[in-house]
């Protein structure tokens, strides 16, 4: 079975500064790692995915993620963020036979003007 | 990316009613998903859906709870007797269906939300 925590429940940030969101995971099999986005009042949207080759994965919104098999991470990473990035970020896990995708309980990313 | 729809985005019932959520895939899909989201936690895998049968399903998934692909197009969630805990946000997901195999990810729909009074 997989597992994902998520170690920051909130991130306050100030506009234009870097941030990085914190995401490990558990597993005996081979995974693909996902994230999603969601907004308030709104659906789950993909951020995007690791699911073999490069270990560092560029997204969409100048977001990317690394991973790092060693220390069963996936943190994300953005070098500049804006107000408009403020929303609820799920780091997720599914084994590689993907019937299921398991979510973090997510880190809510608040930028300040 | 493919296209999920959901209907109703909200739905109110009573206590002990029955509910069906619909979700609507544009294009051709392979697995079918359902998630909840009670308001405040994490997303939680309910079922997933392939070939008109069910392939894996949660322990929250129980009696009270069934899908269904009636017409082919439609893939619905039909919880029997709701309960107050039952209120949540519930997506829908697929996996596209792309050169006749699957593929590794999930689309999520916007949702419904499900108040039970």
């Amino acid at each position: 079975a997989q597992s994902v925590t998520q170690l920051d429940s909130q991130v306050p940030v100030f506009e234009e500064a870097p941030v990085e969101l914190r995401c490990n995971y558990s597993s005996s099999v081979s995974v693909y790692l996902f994230w999603y986005v969601q907004y308030p009042n709104q659906g789950l949207q993909l951020l995007l995915k690791y699911l073999s080759g490069s270990t560092l994965v560029k997204g969409i919104n100048g977001f990317e993620a690394e991973f790092n098999k060693s220390q069963t991470s996936f943190h994300l990473r953005k070098p500049s963020v804006h107000i408009s990035d403020t929303a609820e970020y799920f780091c997720a896990v599914s084994d590689t036979g993907g019937f299921k995708t398991i979510f973090g309980a997510g880190t809510r990313l608040f930028v300040k003007a | 990316e493919p296209e999920v729809t959901q209907t109703p985005s909200h739905q109110v019932t009573q206590m002990g009613q029955e509910v069906i959520l619909r979700c609507v895939p544009i294009s051709n899909h392979l697995y079918f998903y359902w998630y909840r989201q009670i308001l405040g936690q994490k997303v939680e895998f309910l079922v997933s859906f392939y070939n008109n049968e069910i392939s894996e399903k949660s322990e929250i998934f129980d009696d009270q709870f069934s899908v269904e692909r009636p017409d082919g197009s439609n893939f619905t969630l039909k919880i029997r007797s709701t309960k107050l805990e039952d209120s949540a946000m519930y997506f829908c997901a697929v996996t596209p269906l792309t050169g006749g195999r699957g593929t590794d990810t999930q689309y999520f729909g916007p949702g419904t939300r499900l108040t039970v009074l």
